[in-house]
Formats: C-alpha cells, sequence, structure tokens
C-alpha cells in the first residue's frame, strides 16, 4: 500500500525567503505525482502536476520535481510571499487515478 | 465554467439519518472522485468513476453509496449515518487524456 509522508508538518519562514517542502512516498510504481495548495476551511488549488516520465514541471515561483528511483519530490517556492501562507499537499497518482495523499505541510510566511 | 461544484457546503445530521451529498461539473470530465478529509489521515478515497454508468470503490467505501446515471453528476450517499462519517467531503474531476484532477470547495459534514 503507497503511503506518502510530508516533512515537515509545519514551516515559518520570513518573506522573500526561497523554500523547498518535501514529499516521499514508499511505491515507486506511480503514474503522476501532483502538488496542491489548500487555505484554511477551502478546497483544494491544483498547482503542478508532473507525469511519471517527466523530472520537472515549473509554473511561474514554483517548481516541482520528482525522482521515482529514491521516492521523492520536492516543491521549491522562490521569493516566498504572505499570499503563500498554505497548507501544500502532495499526491501520487496510481493507474485508476487513484490519489494518495501525504498529511501536508502549513506554511506560513511572515511579512 | 462553473468548474466542480458540491452541495451543501455544511450540513449536520443525526446518527441514522440518510442524506445526498451533490457533487456536478461542467467540464465534460470523464473521471469523478469522493475524498473524505479528516484531521491527521490526510484524503482518502471513497469511490470514483470512469464514466457514465461506471463506479469502483476506494480506500475506504463502507457507509456510503454512489451512482452515475451522467457525465456531469456524481452523488455520494449516506444510507445511515454515523458519528464516523463526520467528515470534509470533497468531490473531484479529471479530463479525458489527463490525470490532473480539479477539486470541488467541500462538504463539511457533522453526525451527530
Amino acid at each position: 500500500k503507497q503511503e506518502v509522508t510530508q516533512i515537515p508538518a509545519a514551516l515559518s519562514v520570513p518573506e522573500g525567503e526561497n523554500l523547498v517542502l518535501n514529499c516521499s512516498f514508499t511505491d515507486s510504481a506511480i503514474y503522476n505525482l501532483q502538488w496542491f495548495r489548500q487555505d484554511p476551511g477551502k478546497g483544494l488549488t491544483s498547482l503542478l502536476l508532473i507525469q511519471s516520465s517527466q523530472r520537472e514541471q515549473t509554473s511561474g515561483r514554483l517548481n516541482a520535481s520528482l525522482d521515482k528511483s529514491s521516492g521523492r519530490s520536492t516543491l521549491y517556492i522562490a521569493a516566498s510571499q504572505p499570499g503563500d501562507s498554505a497548507t501544500y499537499l502532495c499526491a501520487t497518482g496510481g493507474s485508476a487515478r487513484q490519489l494518495t495523499f501525504g498529511s501536508g505541510t502549513q506554511l506560513t510566511v511572515l511579512p | 465554467n462553473a468548474g466542480v461544484t458540491q452541495t451543501p457546503k455544511f450540513q449536520v445530521l443525526k446518527t441514522g439519518q440518510s442524506m445526498t451529498l451533490q457533487c456536478a461539473q461542467d467540464m465534460n470530465h470523464e473521471y469523478m472522485s469522493w475524498y473524505r478529509q479528516d484531521p491527521g489521515m490526510g484524503l482518502r478515497l471513497i469511490h470514483y468513476s470512469v464514466g457514465a454508468g461506471i463506479t469502483d470503490q476506494g480506500e475506504v467505501p463502507n457507509g456510503y453509496n454512489v451512482s452515475r446515471s451522467t457525465t456531469e453528476d456524481f452523488p455520494l450517499r449516506l444510507l445511515s449515518a454515523a458519528p464516523s462519517q463526520t467528515s470534509v467531503y470533497f468531490c473531484a474531476s479529471s479530463p479525458p487524456g489527463s490525470r490532473e484532477q480539479f477539486f470541488g470547495p467541500g462538504t463539511r459534514l457533522t453526525v451527530l
């Protein structure tokens, strides 16, 4: 059974810092990995999708990488802003498109 | 496009009551799914559907029923609510040829 872990559970950084969020998974037989953002009391917003054949994806200040062999993905946020404060979730995708989620990293960017 | 919509936003039930959580999308997405989110346990898959007339069980299907009579709608039914079903429920959909999934705003359900 796939297990997805996100460490740390919470992170606080000053505005302007570059930061990295980590995601690890136990079964490398994934079809894709997707990063989401969740604001308090809200739904999930898709940030980046990495197909299993890809190594990274970029969108604006966000860059996600995938290393299937080591069971790791990272989300890099450049020049963090207070508006980036949210919980970030990673999820691996299986053959039937089922997603297995980590418990998330709660990010606070201090002004 | 309205995206993925869910109703109601909030619901309180008594143990043993039944209800249906509604999910709809207007993007012609074939794939739809239901997740529940509980503190400390992340999101877990309840049921999913790869198209109209086809449904399958996820990780935590017990106590829930689904059907998919149209491409647009994927309701989740609780036949006899239990306190263990207190959770936030999210519906998601994915377009043909893509594995990217898009989530609705959620329904917060409390069972007393």
